[in-house]
């Protein structure tokens, strides 16, 4: 079926270290992927998206990479930080119907320790 | 430039009571969503609107209904509020529907009764 497979499970890091959020999806069609951050009562907020042309790309401290063999996504980030603690969704996009459809999974909590 | 604003933030109803939930974006974006979160689920699309007068059923839209009178305003209404509808609910918008990221509101939280 059509879903993005991404559990909710905490992953607990020390601050300073790198953190690798995974994402499995299911949909080999789909063409565009993004990477959400969303803070206790707040919305998702954009973090950086990769396109299917595309195995990897670099934000100011973060990483996505596309493993489009095994339908894999992973969202890298840098000498994590307190602030970067919150759910982070991966969101897999499929034309369909004549608009922009995105599948979104269940999230990853962050929580960063001192 | 605020984004995507969402009202209200928070609202308690009675089981069969109506109500409309507000979403404005100043971004000129043609697309807008209308999305659902419970807990330890993804957002799951009720309704969205590709344009000014346009609207259409996304995965969830039972129990809703929604408008696109002006661009820059997307309404999601209840008709007769059920507590299967307690959830916390988020308005998207995009400039169009190429590949290009969702730009959220900060949700609005509605309990029912």
């Amino acid at each position: 079926g059509e879903s993005v497979g991404l559990h909710l499970p905490t992953l607990s890091v020390q601050e300073g270290d790198n953190s690798i959020i995974n994402c499995a999806y299911s949909n080999s069609a789909s063409d565009y992927f993004i990477w959400y951050k969303q803070e206790s009562g707040k919305g998702p907020q954009f973090i950086i998206d990769i396109r299917s042309n595309m195995d990897k790309r670099q934000g100011q401290r973060v990483t996505v990479l596309l493993n489009k063999t095994v339908k894999h996504l992973s969202l890298q980030i840098a000498a994590t930080q307190p602030g970067d603690s919150a759910v982070y969704f991966c969101a897999e996009n499929m034309e369909g119907g004549g608009y922009n459809k995105l599948i979104f999974g269940a999230g990853t909590r962050l929580a960063v320790h001192p | 430039n605020a984004g995507v604003t969402q009202t209200p933030k928070f609202r308690v109803l009675k089981t069969g009571q109506s109500m409309t939930l507000l979403c404005a974006q100043d971004m000129n974006h043609e697309y807008m969503y209308w999305y659902r979160q419970d807990p330890g689920m993804g957002l799951r699309l009720i309704h969205y609107s590709v344009g000014e007068g346009t609207t259409a059923k996304g995965e969830v839209p039972d129990g809703y209904n929604v408008s696109r009178l002006k661009k820059q305003n997307f309404l999601l209404g209840l008709e007769s509020a059920a507590p299967s509808q307690t959830s916390v609910y988020f308005c998207a918008s995009t400039p169009f529907h190429s590949n290009q990221p969702q730009h959220f509101g900060d949700g609005t939280r509605l309990s029912i009764l």
